[in-house]
């Protein structure tokens, strides 16, 4: 168990360059989750997937943001066009689809853009 | 939908004083309820979790929290507050039997331990 692996850890980008994010989950778990924190927020739920199916989707995100797990294993973000206000902590979480599993959370990348 | 509201933004204890940090929560079936807790600069962890067991429920470092159906809490407590306590503390639902498996957190409470 290596845990919940996020890269790049940090990422600083011009406005309206797109970004991508890679988030590696602990091996046997089968349902992942994107959230982003902002300072001073609690985690905002993006989206989740259970193997390779995007199940939801939150409805506040901007079409300009994508997540794919194409084989259930890895997962990508990518922001397109960014905004200023796309700048926060974007964590990922894993767990095994059951219910009332815990969610084990990454490092996080700390997206700024400037 | 579901949802978590923690009541205090901030919260401050004297070292070996009790804590209580206040959440609750609004579930249209019987949510699962979790207390995660993040340290400056580190990951999220779980401190516990409710899923319908006992309405009581111990977690680690001391802290423990109490279920509450008829009204709608789920607050987090610990009887003696250590330095190494100050942290961020996230309330959590999920609302499994809806049929999403989504976690909503709550705004936090943050924790500072005089000393």
């Amino acid at each position: 168990d290596t845990g919940v692996s996020q890269d790049p850890r940090h990422k600083i980008t011009k406005r309206g360059q797109n970004v991508t994010f890679r988030c590696d989950p602990i091996s046997e778990h089968n349902r992942l989750y994107w959230y982003r924190q902002t300072l001073g927020q609690g985690p905002e739920f993006l989206t989740y997937f259970q193997n390779e199916a995007q199940l939801e989707k939150s409805r506040l995100l901007s079409d300009r943001f994508s997540a794919e797990r194409p084989k259930g294993s890895f997962s990508t973000l990518e922001i397109q066009r960014t905004e200023q206000g796309d700048s926060a902590m974007y964590l990922c979480a894993s767990t095994v689809a059951g219910s009332n599993e815990k969610l084990f959370f990454g490092s996080g990348t700390q997206l700024s853009v400037l | 939908a579901q949802s978590v509201t923690q009541l205090d933004s901030h919260v401050s204890v004297s070292e070996g004083t009790p804590v209580l940090l206040r959440c609750n929560y609004s579930s249209s079936y019987s949510p699962s309820l979790f207390w995660y807790v993040q340290h400056p600069n580190k990951g999220l962890q779980l401190l516990l979790k409710y899923t319908s067991a006992a309405t009581l429920v111990k977690g680690i470092n001391g802290f423990e929290a109490e279920f509450k159906k008829s009204e709608t809490s789920f607050h987090l407590t610990k009887p003696s507050a250590h330095m190494s306590d100050a942290a961020e503390y996230f309330c959590v639902v999920s609302d499994q039997p809806s049929g999403t498996y989504k976690y909503i957190f709550g705004t936090g409470t943050r924790l500072k331990v005089l000393a």
